[in-house]
This record gives structure tokens, sequence and C-alpha cells, in this order.
């Protein structure tokens, strides 16, 4: 596609529910990151990965974040019996191998836990 | 760890004026790189500018430029004859240029007002 493309947009879940937010990367894009962004706050880096490879889980926050790109390309990240301070928007940025090219960044998820 | 600041929570300019915003930073690393993204309502995270740490010239885009110190570890932005359309949040990040995840490290932003 012509960008990064995340969906839903805007969800609203209940304290405890599972929810799962999708990111589609620009098409060729080896590299994803997903990010944390607290209201008033700069995103915050959760995890990145290089293919279908998670190289870098070290921003997940705790064990119910859990993130996966099984075919290189999709990814989900999938956040488990949700709780307040989970509300945030998440975006999503890929970009090319080349640690010269930079992030592209989608529109983002915004979370809102209940 | 590296860590960015950004000390001016808002700021104000008048259309057609010049401001600067600050940022300084901190890290260990001799190369690496320097941005700032650009935030408006809609939350897409817009790339405005991008310096490499190797390079001593600073990075020019249009009606925006940066004052890269490298001792001082300072990465200042300037926008000259400010407008409207510029009203965002701004972000100075920081990237590592080795090998591995290079992800980005933002500061807080500051939160640009340009008045008509």
């Amino acid at each position: 596609g012509a960008g990064v493309s995340q969906s839903p947009r805007y969800k609203v879940a209940k304290r405890g529910q599972d929810v799962a937010l999708r990111c589609d990367p620009i098409s060729g894009h080896v590299s994803l990151f997903w990010y944390q962004q607290a209201l008033g706050q700069g995103p915050e880096f959760l995890t990145y990965f290089q293919n279908e490879a998670q190289l870098d889980k070290s921003g997940l926050p705790s064990d119910r974040f859990f993130a996966e790109r099984p075919e290189g390309s999709v990814s989900t990240l999938k956040i488990q019996r949700t709780q307040q301070e989970d509300s945030a928007v998440y975006l999503c940025a890929s970009s090319s191998l080349r640690t010269d090219q930079p992030q592209h960044f989608g529109d983002g998820t915004r979370l809102s836990i209940l | 760890a590296q860590t960015v600041t950004q000390s001016q929570p808002e700021m104000s300019v008048q259309e057609a004026e010049t401001v600067t915003l600050s940022c300084t930073y901190d890290t260990s690393e001799s190369n690496y790189y320097l941005f700032w993204y650009k935030q408006p309502p809609s939350r897409q995270m817009i790339l405005v500018i991008r310096q490499e740490a190797y390079k001593q010239q600073n990075a020019t885009e249009n009606r925006f430029s940066v004052n890269f110190q490298k001792a001082a570890k300072s990465f200042s932005l300037k926008i000259s004859d400010s407008q409207l359309g510029d009203t965002a949040m701004y972000f100075c990040a920081f990237s590592n240029s080795g090998a591995g995840s290079y992800q980005l490290t933002f500061g807080k932003g500051t939160k640009l007002s340009v008045i008509p």
C-alpha cells in the first residue's frame, strides 16, 4: 500500500478483555516497530520485527503484551486482560532494513480501557 | 540508554515569523541519527527533518533547518516563515545507526501554535 495502515482507528474495551491491534506496513519494508504513546507524552518503543523475527521486545511493559508477524508482513499487537493503564495510542512504523532510512508511521490506534 | 529532552512544553509564534524549538539528548554512541517529527491532531507522525551525527553540515528542508551541536548534544529546529499548517506537536527523536534494533527514542514533545 501507499502508507502504513493501522486498524481499528479507535478501540474501546472493558477492563479484563483481550484486544488485538493490526498493522499493515508499507509493501517491501523489512522492519516493523510498535510504539505506545500515552496522553501528552512522546511515543515509547515496544517491540521490533525484522521480517517475521521478533528481534527486540524489551519495551513490552508486561507479559500481557504479545506481538507477532508470522509472514513477515502484517503484524498484530495483542493485549490480554487489559488494564486502565493500557489506555494509549499504539503506533506502528515500518522501514527498509537500511538504518539510514526513516521510519514511516501509521495513524495509530487509540485504545480506551473502561 | 539514550535520553531525549525537550524543555519547552508549549510555544507559540505569529504567522510568517520564525520560531526555534529546543532539544538535547544524551548518548555514549559516536554515530547516530536525530530526527524531528511533526504530529498533527490526526496522530500520524510525519518526518520533518533528519540529521546524521557524522555530518557536520546542518540539515535543511525548505522552511525547516536544524542547529546541530554534537559536542553540546543539542539539536534545535528552526521553522522560518511559520504557517498555520505548522500547528502541531513536534517531537525530537534519536536512533542508533548500528545493526540491530534501531528504535526511536522520543522526547516529550513541544506543542507549537501558529497564531494568525
